[in-house]
């Protein structure tokens, strides 16, 4: 059956950067594009962005770029999320989630989702 | 404060149909397509309703959506406790050039 799963927690300090991983599973991991969304406390799901696992493009929330990179490994069906300058506002549970249908099928919407990474971001 | 606009909150009881609705504006539920996901406590979304009233395979056919202009709906039919979630609506934003979300509508049944 198709899998997401993410790295564990982090807890890091403002300023610093952090790094979530999302290993595939299942399926043909060049297939289908990637989301990264994320979801503060008690607040709605926030999108940063799609990764297409085949050349690596990328498309980027305008709210992070600069400071969103995502990459990809397609040896160990794996992709990335690096957040840098972190603030206190970042701390969320980051979610990793495949394109619902393959081949940059962009419209109808995202599953399934990683189980999620607690990002907590504070001195 | 989230691009799209849900109320906070519905209520219904067991095998009753409740709805909940989606306000955005012409730049992204306007323009664009309208999906929708359910969130139990603890757990990640998941797609209950794609391209405005697809249902994913295994979504059973009491979750229906639709949308008009600048607003979108989710219909719940035969209301059952298992219902009892966050649902979200989201939605490609053509200024934003980034999809948005909704800020959620917890559903109580009664």
């Amino acid at each position: 059956q198709v899998q997401l799963v993410q790295s564990g927690a982090e807890v890091t300090k403002p300023g610093a950067s952090v790094k979530v991983s999302c290993k595939t599973s299942g399926y043909n991991f060049t297939s289908y594009s990637l989301h990264w969304v994320r979801q503060a406390p008690g607040q709605g799901p926030e999108w940063l962005g799609i990764i297409n696992p085949i050349g690596g493009s990328t498309t980027y929330a305008q709210k992070f770029q600069g400071r969103v990179t995502m990459t990809r490994d397609t040896s160990t069906s794996t992709v990335y999320m690096d957040l840098s300058s972190l603030k206190s506002e970042d701390t969320a549970v980051y979610y990793c989630a495949r394109d619902l249908f393959p081949n940059n099928d962009f419209w109808s919407g995202y599953s399934p989702w990683g189980q999620g990474t607690l990002v907590t971001v504070s001195s | 404060q989230s691009v799209l606009t849900q109320p906070p909150s519905a209520s219904g009881t067991p095998g009753q149909r409740v709805t909940i609705s989606c306000s955005g504006n012409n730049s992204n539920v306007g323009s664009n397509i309208v999906n929708w996901y359910r969130q139990l406590p603890g757990t990640a979304p998941k797609l209950l309703i794609y391209i405005n009233n697809q249902r994913p395979s295994g979504v059973p056919d009491r979750f229906s959506g639709s949308k008009s202009g600048t607003s979108a709906s989710l219909a719940i039919s035969g209301l059952q406790s298992e219902d009892e979630a966050d649902y979200y609506c989201a939605a490609w934003d053509d200024s934003l050039q980034g999809w948005v979300f909704g800020g959620g509508t917890r559903l109580t049944v009664l």
